[in-house]
């Protein structure tokens, strides 16, 4: 079965340090995959996605993502925290034309 | 640009009373739309989703419906509110292979 795994719940890091959310995949043929941002009691917000080309994706608010087929990863990447980075977060990968298959989600809290 | 609006953003509902939940896209044409829920603010249950006026495509059977009477237009509803059917409602809208953006979401409540 097509499927998402963020093998982590919860990532704790110091502000300043850097931040992995991990994701791994399984999705047949050449995966569409998205991280998405949820604050408490709001709807997601779109980070970054990957389709083709440049294995490393830049997104907003200074995230980016690392495809790598072999691992079948996709972890999503901030080089230096803040404490307004303390989220919910996402990882998904489309099914088909019109689906997308979500993870269970990765709470990250960035302390001061 | 695009905008989803959804309303209300909090409902509290007494078990057995109807539910209607509205998602209104603007700033674009024939968008593919959806509705999740998130329970205990966690996983996306995805519950319906449509690709066109009048189509909808459920994915899981269950206590609610969805209609699309208007193009931009996505209506969850239920006739009966269950319990179970507490949480956090999401709609999205999606063009062709695009990413997925969501809406604000609606809090329900069922006592």
């Amino acid at each position: 079965a097509q499927s998402v795994a963020q093998p982590e719940d919860q990532v704790n890091v110091a502000e300043g340090n850097p931040l992995t959310v991990k994701c791994t995949y399984s999705v047949s043929g050449n995966p569409y995959l998205f991280w998405y941002v949820q604050y408490p009691n709001r709807g997601l917000q779109f980070l970054l996605k990957y389709i083709t080309g440049d294995n490393l994706v830049k997104g907003s608010y200074g995230f980016e993502a690392e495809f790598n087929k072999s691992q079948t990863s996709f972890h999503l990447k901030k080089p230096s925290a803040l404490v307004s980075d303390s989220a919910l977060y996402f990882c998904a990968a489309q099914l088909g034309d019109y689906k997308l298959s979500f993870g269970a989600g990765t709470t990250v809290t960035v302390r001061a | 640009s695009q905008t989803i609006h959804q309303w209300p953003a909090t409902l509290v509902q007494p078990v057995g009373s109807p539910l209607s939940l509205e998602c209104t896209v603007e700033g674009t044409s024939n968008p593919n739309l959806y509705w999740y829920r998130q329970a205990a603010g966690r996983g996306l249950q995805l519950l319906f989703y449509s690709v066109g006026i009048g189509q909808i495509s459920s994915e899981v059977p269950q206590n609610l419906s969805a209609s699309r009477p208007q193009d931009r237009q996505f209506i969850l509803s239920s006739k009966k509110l269950l319990l179970s059917d507490s949480g956090f409602y999401l709609c999205a809208w999606r063009l062709a292979t695009d990413t997925q953006y969501f809406g604000p979401g609606t809090r329900l409540t069922v006592l």
